[in-house]
């Protein structure tokens, strides 16, 4: 069965810093990869997916994730956090043969600092 | 354009009781899929409804059944509830099944047990 990890439950970063969010993920082939945000009290909003081709894809408000097969990773990136990017994040993948049924990881909670 | 709407936002229950959760999909989407978010917790796939058929199920008991209707909305019906189904329930829609088709979520349905 396919798996997913986030081993961060809580990051903190301030305000202009970097941020990266980590993902694994265990699953016999390629699969179809994704983040969403959620805020509190809000349903999941999507950031960005990947399935196939370059390995760096770009998303929503300045978010890019970088999918390394050898790794099994898809980590979730932002040059610069704002305020406003406080939120749970999660990684989800989908088998790429069977639909868009996702299983979510964990979750990271983001904290930024002003 | 109205994105997915979920009904109602909040719902407390006895254990024992029946509950029953509504969903209407984004204009323009067929297919409504349903997840559990417990609290702290990623969201986990409960089932997923086309052309009025479920079609893809996770690993929950028989008390989870659902319903969708020709105009591609959808009920989730919970039976004989339990302290563990409280939870954040989230319906997202999307155009068709596949993997390439992004689900859209709704803000969700907090349901507590007691």
């Amino acid at each position: 069965a396919q798996s997913v990890t986030q081993p961060d439950i809580h990051i903190t970063v301030s305000e202009g810093a970097s941020l990266e969010l980590r993902c694994n993920y265990s699953y016999g082939a390629t699969p179809y990869l994704f983040w969403y945000v959620q805020s509190p009290g809000q349903g999941l909003q999507l950031l960005l997916k990947y399935f196939s081709g370059d390995t760096l894809v770009q998303g929503i408000k300045g978010f890019e994730a970088e999918f390394k097969r050898s790794q099994s990773s898809f980590n979730l990136r932002k040059p610069s956090v704002h305020w406003s990017d406080a939120a749970e994040y999660f990684c989800a993948v989908a088998p790429n043969n069977a639909g868009n049924m996702l299983t979510f990881g964990g979750g990271t909670r983001l904290m930024v600092k002003p | 354009d109205a994105g997915v709407t979920q009904s109602p936002t909040h719902l407390i229950k006895t254990r024992g009781q029946q509950v029953t959760l509504r969903c209407s999909p984004k204009s323009g989407h067929d297919t409504v899929s349903w997840y559990q978010q417990a609290l702290g917790q990623g969201p986990q796939f409960i089932f997923q409804y086309y052309e009025e058929e479920e079609r893809q199920r996770g690993n929950f008991p028989d008390r989870f059944s659902g319903h969708q209707f020709p105009n591609y909305s959808s009920e989730l019906n919970v039976n004989a509830l339990l302290l563990g189904d409280s939870a954040l329930y989230l319906c997202a829609s999307s155009l068709g099944t596949g993997a390439g088709s992004p689900l859209h979520f709704g803000n969700g349905t907090r349901l507590t047990v007691t």
